[in-house]
Order: structure tokens, then C-alpha cells, then sequence
């Protein structure tokens, strides 16, 4: 079946600096990708839709300087947190759509913690 | 946007006991899934129902689109269905985003 690589699955790092996280499809081409951020006990929330080749789309609240999305291909979007601060640790998640009118597929999520 | 509500929150079970899940929607929908996550997060894809009914072992899931509603059933339910089950649904276009219910956690006691 489609697969959607996520990694880091963990990462700890200070406040003030940057963390990437990638998502790959590896076996089918994703021209969009969607990142949803999940806060402990809640439930998955879209952040923003990653489109291959074109800027990102980011729901109201999001800072887009502030989650910095690629699209540079059909198989990987990133998401980079920039100046991360504490209230950004938290369980990022990154899904495609696999083929039009298919159901949608997850990586399996970045734990981040800032301290 | 479209509201998703899932019932209950929450719900404790003994374990061989069977349940049902309930998510309503408050619009027309092209596609609802089921996902259980596990303690490690991770989403695990249950079903891709926006209609009709699917069965996978002791899982089996049923969409009303015309009256928004879809059920997930659990039967003889074992500890490892333990877990959060979130039911999502997706309204517009061919590359729409999901939009999640706030899940029904599961504890499944021995």
C-alpha cells in the first residue's frame, strides 16, 4: 500500500533554534501534502496544504514565517520550525492523498519537544 | 466548515465485549475514514467509507451518507484495541484536506 516516511520520529532541541522535519511517499506521487499538528489529548488540526511547486496554504492562526513549508518535489515536503519556542513542542503529522478520490495516508508523526 | 462530533469521549470496556463508535457530520461528505491511533501515534487507517458498509475481521464500519452518520463496531474487543479511534471526513475538491472529530478514547480491560 502508499507509504508516507516521517522522520525525525523524536527530536528535543533548544529554544531559539530550527528543526526540519521531512515527509517522503515512497511508492506514489503526492503533489499536495497536508501538516496537521496534534497537542496532547486533542485531536489532529490542520496547520497547512503543501503544494508541489507553488507556495503553501496555511490555516488562520498558523504563522507561515514561522512553520516554513517545501514542496520541491512530487515525493517530499518539509516542514521547518523556525525559533522554536516551548509552546511549539508538540506531535506534527504529514498525510497524502493517494490518488484522486482515495482515501488518505499518514506518516507516522514527529514528537518535538523544545526546552 | 464542516463539523465532525464523535461519541462517546470516552469508553471502558471488558475485554470480549463488543462496541460501537458513532461519528456525525454536519455536511455532505466524498470521503470519511476511520483511523485508530496507537500510544505511539501513530495513525493506523481502519477504514475509507464515505458510504456503505466494510468488514475487516472484528472491525466492521457502516456509512449513512444521507442521514451523516457512520458507525465503527468493535466486537470482542481484545486490549490491544485499546487507543484513541478518530473518524475524519473530507468535503470538497479532489485534493481537500481531512477535518478530524475529536476521537473516542478506548480502554480495553483485561
Amino acid at each position: 500500500g502508499a507509504v508516507v516516511s516521517q522522520h525525525p520520529s523524536r527530536v528535543i532541541c533548544k529554544s531559539g533554534t530550527s528543526v526540519k522535519i521531512e515527509c517522503r511517499s515512497l511508492d506514489f506521487q503526492a503533489t499536495t501534502m497536508f501538516w496537521y499538528r496534534q497537542f496532547p489529548k486533542q485531536s489532529l488540526m490542520l496547520m497547512a496544504t503543501s503544494n508541489e511547486g507553488s507556495k503553501a496554504t496555511y490555516e488562520q492562526g498558523v504563522e507561515k514565517d514561522k512553520f516554513l513549508i517545501n514542496h520541491a518535489s512530487l515525493t517530499l515536503s518539509t516542514l521547518t520550525v523556525t525559533s522554536a519556542h516551548p509552546e511549539d513542542s508538540s506531535f506534527y503529522i504529514c498525510s497524502a492523498r493517494v490518488g484522486v478520490g482515495g482515501g488518505y495516508t499518514f506518516g507516522s508523526g514527529t514528537r518535538l519537544t523544545v526546552v | 466548515g464542516i463539523q465532525v462530533e464523535q461519541s462517546p469521549p470516552d469508553l471502558i470496556l471488558q475485554e470480549g465485549a463488543n462496541s460501537t463508535l458513532r461519528c456525525n457530520f454536519s455536511d455532505s461528505v466524498n470521503n470519511l475514514q476511520w483511523f485508530h491511533q496507537n500510544p505511539w501515534g501513530q495513525l493506523i487507517n481502519l477504514f475509507y467509507i464515505p458510504s456503505g458498509t466494510k468488514q475487516n475481521g472484528r472491525l466492521s464500519a457502516t456509512t449513512v451518507a444521507t442521514e451523516r452518520y457512520s458507525l465503527l463496531y468493535i466486537s470482542s474487543s481484545q486490549t490491544t484495541d485499546s487507543g484513541v479511534y478518530f473518524c475524519a471526513v473530507g468535503g470538497g475538491g479532489s485534493q481537500g484536506n481531512l477535518i478530524f472529530g475529536k476521537g473516542t478514547k478506548l480502554s480495553v480491560k483485561p
